[in-house]
């Protein structure tokens, strides 16, 4: 069974970093390529970032780029998402979902991790 | 990158259809079949529904169908049931070889 389980979510100062984690489990990790997508409460879903799976191509947000990074380890199953320079607009869950198998579609999505910046 | 454009909301009686529209432009939408639609009930996790214009995932109900004409994709949904009460969105592979979603669209069943 596929398992997508989102990590380091909660409370940072404007300003501050935090590091999420993404443990995959249930397939081979190293071949599907996979992306953060995030939610602000009460609002619509919004795409940050993809990394493929060898981890050599990377895309970022237009709200995010600069700010955030985006990386895998495959010996380990796990993705990441580290994030500087964080802004209360920042706050929001953070879902990891993986491309495939159905064509452009994510079809596995984790419960998603809650990320608040306030002071 | 500007959010693709859906209605905010929509509303039908059990047994109707309804559509969802999602506009974008020649670099997103209209440019690429890589569409996809997702399902969200409140507090959990987005669920695809449809993937790549007009396919449909195993499982998902054939009461959902996709399509495209120029630069706006549709989501179809007949035979509206209680159950299709949810957040919906679409989403698009873009020119810059980014993802970007609609705004969202609640739909109601009366």
């Amino acid at each position: 069974e596929v398992q997508l389980v989102e990590s380091g979510g909660g409370l940072v100062q404007p300003g501050g970093s935090l590091r999420l984690s993404c443990a995959a489990s249930g397939f081979t990790f190293s071949s599907y390529d996979i992306n953060w997508v995030r939610q602000a409460p009460g609002k619509g879903l919004e795409w940050v970032s993809y990394i493929s799976g060898s981890g050599n191509i990377i895309h970022y947000g237009d709200s995010v780029k600069g700010r955030f990074t985006i990386s895998r380890d495959n010996d380990k199953s796990s993705l990441y998402l580290q994030m500087n320079s964080l802004r209360a607009e920042d706050t929001a869950v953070y879902y990891c979902a993986r491309d495939g198998p159905y064509g452009s579609g994510h079809y596995y999505w984790g419960q998603g991790t809650l990320v608040t910046v306030s002071s | 990158q500007s959010a693709l454009t859906q209605p905010a909301s929509v509303s039908g009686s059990p047994g109707q259809s309804i559509t969802i529209s999602c506009t974008g432009t020649s670099s997103d939408v209209g440019g690429y079949n890589y569409v996809s639609w997702y399902q969200q009930h409140p507090g959990k996790a987005p669920k695809l529904m449809i993937y790549d214009v007009s396919h449909r995932p195993p499982g998902v109900s054939n009461r959902f169908s996709g399509s495209k004409s120029g630069n706006t994709a549709s989501l179809t949904i007949s035979g509206l049931q209680a159950e299709d009460e949810a957040d919906y969105y679409c989403m698009s592979y873009t020119s810059r070889s980014t993802r970007v979603f609609g705004g969202g669209t609640q739909l109601t069943v009366l």
